[in-house]
């Protein structure tokens, strides 16, 4: 079946640096890379969503690249602040299969 | 828009009894939804998936008879957890996708324990 990677699992940043997290999948049919923030004991917030024929989004301070030959997809956060401290999760999507495939997650700190 | 209810939001009940969650997508028509468990520090696990009026799919390891789904219109899918026991406590989190194909809205989820 679908594997989907997330690295690292946990990040620990200096307000004010950057953050990059990388998701590593294996159906080169997905067609849909969903980033997510889920808060403790909260539902996922999707943040970013990038197609398969574009490269790269940016939206503010978040930005995701896509490399499909590669398989991976990576979210990019800048000037980070305390209150991005969560957990991400990137979520292919399949549409063989149908269905949304959830990454190992990250928890990220950031300190303030 | 695109919004995704779950009821109830928390919920114990004892061993060897049976629960039920309801989705409910609030202002569109969910053609499938999915269902998924989570665990404390863990990431969301897909159950199954169910689109209207047809039979659940359900993912390898998840036994059935034991999480019923019934999706019975657009608005809403019931997951019943039969007989449950205390291993079933979880986090359960349903999502629905719509017109836009793609993107998956959240239900808020039901923390289940079972004692």
């Amino acid at each position: 079946g679908e594997n989907v990677e997330q690295h690292p699992s946990t990040l620990s940043v200096q307000e004010g640096d950057s953050a990059v997290i990388k998701c590593t999948y294996s159906d080169s049919a997905s067609n849909y890379f969903p980033w997510y923030k889920q808060e403790l004991g909260k539902r996922p917030q999707l943040i970013i969503d990038i197609r398969s024929n574009v490269g790269e989004k940016k939206d503010q301070r978040i930005a995701v690249t896509l490399n499909k030959t590669a398989k991976h997809f990576s979210l990019h956060i800048t000037e980070t602040q305390p209150e991005d401290s969560a957990v991400y999760f990137c979520a292919p999507f399949a549409p063989g299969t149908y269905k949304y495939i959830f990454g190992t997650g990250t928890r990220l700190k950031v300190l303030a | 828009g695109a919004v995704v209810s779950q009821h109830p939001s928390w919920v114990i009940c004892k061993s060897g009894t049976s629960v039920k969650i309801e989705c409910r997508s609030l202002d569109f028509q969910a053609t499938t939804m999915f269902w998924y468990r989570q665990f404390p520090k863990q990431s969301l696990m897909l159950m199954a998936t169910s689109n209207e009026g047809s039979k659940a799919t359900y993912e390898q390891g998840v036994e059935k008879d034991k999480f019923l789904i019934n999706h019975a219109s657009l608005t809403l899918s019931t997951l019943t957890v039969t007989s449950a026991h205390p291993e079933d406590s979880s986090f359960y989190i349903c999502s629905a996708t719509g017109g836009n194909r793609y993107e998956q809205y959240f239900g808020p989820g039901t923390r289940l324990t079972v004692t």
